[in-house]
């Protein structure tokens, strides 16, 4: 079974600019959330999407929203980058059927943002 | 709101010692906990929940409501063990949204 896959690994942008990150889940989990990783901040919650509608948000401002497709497959877009948004985007996916056994996130490797 | 403490970054430990990683969490509601791992140049992985009340790898972890812990225990380390642990919590049943703590990086000296 193939793992959860995350595009691009690596990414540099400039300030201002938006950015899309892509994650293709475990074949037949409709759950996907994403995470922020900075050494300051740690490991934080962004959002969840299941079923294409997003079920869960963090406390992240407007700048950051994402989307979930037919497939699963979710992109998570950036706007007017920061400085401060350079981190490491983990995307997990879940079976997430309802069922206490269900939650367990699978993650990606993470795409490496550097804004600059 | 939720928050879940891990007090300490480091610990080391030598191998054979007994380790315990500690967590508290806060959450009005009933959460589901875990632990989740991090091996060098490995992806994130779950260790245990609170729901299965297994042992993994030796690991153990009891909920404890009224202290809000959820403190990782196991009697002999293992070189292997040196990682980064998370304790997470997630607010609903069967959702992936998950809540981390800050990590401690278990060192196992031989």
């Amino acid at each position: 079974k193939a793992g959860v896959t995350q595009t691009p690994r690596y990414l540099i942008k400039t300030r201002g600019q938006q950015v899309t990150l892509s994650c293709s889940p475990i074949s037949g989990h409709r759950s996907v959330s994403w995470y922020q990783q900075t050494p300051g901040q740690g490991l934080q919650f962004l959002f969840e999407y299941f079923s294409e509608t997003q079920r869960n948000k963090g406390n992240f401002p407007g700048r950051f929203s994402g989307r979930q497709f037919s497939n699963s497959r979710s992109e998570m877009n950036v706007s007017t980058l920061e400085l401060g948004d350079s981190a490491l985007y983990l995307c997990a996916s879940s079976p997430s059927g309802g069922r206490a056994l269900d939650t367990e996130a699978f993650f990606g490797q993470g795409t490496r943002l550097t804004v600059v | 709101a939720q928050r879940v403490t891990q007090p300490e970054k480091l610990l080391s430990v030598f191998k054979g010692a007994p380790v315990e990683l500690k967590c508290n969490y806060s959450y009005s509601g009933s959460p589901e906990l875990f632990w989740y791992v991090q091996y060098s140049r490995q992806r994130l992985q779950l260790l245990l929940r609170h729901i299965s009340r297994e042992s993994i790898k030796g690991f153990t972890a009891d909920l404890n409501k009224g202290e809000t812990s959820f403190h990782l225990k196991k009697p002999f380390a293992q070189e292997e063990d040196s990682a980064m642990y998370y304790c997470a919590l997630s607010r609903q049943t069967g959702a992936n949204n998950l809540f981390f703590g800050t990590g401690t990086r278990l060192t196992v000296i031989p």
